[in-house]
């Protein structure tokens, strides 16, 4: 059964960057047909899909965050990470590591449990 | 992009049925089959229950069920039982390439 597990600091300074990673237990990034990516859900509002990789390294994102984001992968500790650039509070929400699926990868077939991510000084 | 719009909250009887509806656009739900159902427990990760709007995962009861006419796709859940009582939120592809995800809708198992 496919695990993944977020981690990384709960607390980011505004304008500075958010980075985390995510580690995968149970099966390889590097099996082919699934994309590895993030999705948030900031308090109270509805979940946002950030992007997410291939584990050939091709990458597909969020226009709306597109400029701030970088996906990457290391299929040597089978992770992948996230990095989100001058964020601000507005970036404050709980982010998942996700498992994509299906023809157009529209199917999220595995969650993380999901780390809380508080941007304050 | 647009977002897919769910009721905030349904409720039910154990042994009822409920529909929760995502209302989307000829964007997204209306030009795709790539609609999917999640489950969220307080606490948990989400669950997949529902993907290419009607398909369930293996493992997934039958009771719940999906659908979809026109810009509308609906997550049925009949034999309601106290462990439906969750979060349930759905998604689609776009026409840009992205995907879009509903508000999320209460379910209260009375």
């Amino acid at each position: 059964q496919v695990q993944l597990q977020e981690s990384g600091p709960g607390l980011v300074e505004p304008s500075e960057t958010l980075s985390l990673t995510c580690t995968v237990s149970g099966g390889s990034v590097r099996r082919g047909s699934y994309y590895w990516g993030w999705v948030r859900q900031p308090p109270g509002k509805r979940p946002e899909w950030i992007g997410y990789i291939y584990y050939s390294g091709s990458t597909s994102y969020n226009p709306s965050l597109k400029s701030r984001v970088t996906i990457s992968v290391d299929t040597s500790k089978n992770q992948f990470s996230l990095k989100l650039t001058s964020v601000t509070a507005a970036d404050t929400a709980m982010y998942y590591c996700t498992r994509w699926a299906g023809e157009m990868a529209a199917i999220v077939d595995h969650w993380g449990r999901g780390t809380l991510v508080t941007v304050s000084s | 992009q647009s977002a897919l719009t769910q009721p905030a909250s349904v409720s039910g009887s154990p042994g009822q049925s409920i529909t929760i509806s995502c209302i989307g656009t000829t964007s997204d739900v209306g030009t795709f089959n790539y609609v999917s159902w999640y489950q969220q427990h307080p606490g948990q990760a989400p669950k997949l229950i529902i993907y290419e709007v009607n398909n369930r995962p293996s493992g997934v009861s039958n009771r719940f069920s999906g659908s979809k006419s026109a810009n509308t796709a609906s997550l049925t859940i009949s034999g309601l039982q106290s462990e439906d009582e969750a979060d349930y939120f759905c998604s689609s592809y776009t026409t840009s390439s992205t995907r879009v995800f509903g508000g999320g809708t209460k379910l209260t198992v009375l």
